[in-house]
Formats: C-alpha cells, structure tokens, sequence
C-alpha cells in the first residue's frame, strides 16, 4: 500500500538557518505530493503542493520538487524564522476511487530559536 | 478561506461511556469529511471516509462498531466512540472537502480523547 516516510525529529534550529526536512513515498500510480504544516493549537494547514514528477511547489519560502526518481519530496527554506516553529506532515494522494484520502507521514516537528 | 470547527477539543471520559465528537464546515458544504486518529509521535492514521447521506467507508482495522461516524448533513458529520476503553485515548482530527477527489482538504484543530 502507499506509504510516507519522513526524517525524524524533533529538528531544532537557530533563526536564519538552512531547513530540510526529507521525506520518501511508495505509491502506486502517480501520486501527489503535499506539506502540511500545524502550528501550536491549530490545525493542518496546506503549505505546498506538487502533482507531478519534476514540479517545485512553494510558500512562503518553504520549497519542495516532487522526485520521481528517487520517490522524494524533501521539504527545504532557506532562512528559518521563529514563527516556522510547527510540525510538518508529507503526504501523498492518489486517485482511483480512493476519494482523495491522504496518506501522512509522521511529521517532523521543527523548533527554531531566537 | 474554508473554515472546519471540530468540537469539543478535548474530553476526559470514564471507561465505558461515549464520547461524540463532532466536525462542522462553517462556510462551504462538505461532501466528503475523512476522520483521523493521531498517536504521539506518530502519523495520522485514516479511519474512515464518510460521504453526505451514506454510509461511511472505514479502512481496515478500524472498528465500524466501536467507532460510529454520521454524515447527515453536508455541514456536520459526528464520530461516537462507544464503550470508550483507555487505548482509545488519542487525538482525533476530521477534515473536509467539497467536490471532487482533487479538491483542497480543510482540517479542524482536532479532539483530544482521554479515557480514565
């Protein structure tokens, strides 16, 4: 069955640092690819998206490239700020008559001092 | 922007009671409303997905019985959990869509179930 595999965490980080959080899939077909985002008390949050192999989707400078070579959707920015303090969630959607289920990762939570 | 309110966020029970926990999309109608159960430092598992008017599709090894979902409206869909036992305690969390497969998935902030 499909499958999400994210690097472990939790990741702590000094403010202005460089982020990546990997993340691998098995899946049938030809998935899609996201990054959730859930901040203290909320909930998930789409961050970005990509739907086929070689697309980077982006938000708020947060970028991913979907990898079909490598089945890889690794999350990266290039500045942390405080406020990126969260957990993060790799997911995958694949279509059929699945009704659009997500299949998760884990999640990685990321602290980022001041 | 679409909005999911999932109510109570969180609930202590006794062994042996029920909990109902209840998902609304307050500004759009949801066709579809997918329930998630959460594990610390784990993934969220999908438990069943419940369309407007049907039955609710659970996924293998959820228990239909124990966990009863009620989608009778396109704005509301309920999860009872019945004869509630302290491994059910976890954090549940719905989300909704409206339309196709495709369509943006919106999440409420989640349930946290503890169970005495």
């Amino acid at each position: 069955g499909d499958s999400v595999t994210q690097m472990e965490g939790p990741v702590t980080l000094s403010e202005e640092a460089f982020l990546t959080i990997n993340c691998t899939y098995t899946a049938t077909g030809y998935p899609s690819l996201f990054w959730y985002v859930q901040y203290p008390g909320e909930g998930l949050q789409l961050l970005l998206k990509a739907t086929k192999a070689d697309d980077k989707g982006s938000n708020k400078g947060f970028e991913a490239t979907y990898r079909k070579e490598t089945t890889s959707f690794h999350l990266e920015k290039g500045s942390v700020q405080v406020s990126d303090s969260a957990v993060y969630f790799c997911a995958l959607r694949t279509g059929g008559t699945s009704y659009g289920k997500l299949t998760f990762g884990q999640g990685t939570i990321l602290t980022v001092h001041p | 922007g679409a909005v999911v309110s999932q109510h109570p966020s969180w609930v202590i029970c006794k062994s042996g009671t029920s909990v109902k926990i209840e998902c609304r999309s307050l500004d759009f109608q949801a066709t579809t409303m997918f329930w998630y159960r959460q594990f610390p430092k784990q993934s969220l598992m999908l438990m069943a997905t419940s369309n407007e008017g049907s039955k609710a599709t659970y996924e293998q090894g959820v228990e239909k019985d124990k966990f009863l979902i009620n989608h009778a409206s396109l704005t509301l869909s309920t999860l009872t959990v019945t004869s509630a036992h302290p491994e059910d305690s976890s954090f549940y969390i719905c989300s909704a869509r409206v339309g196709s497969p495709n369509s943006p998935l919106h999440f409420g902030n989640g349930t946290r179930l503890t169970v005495t």
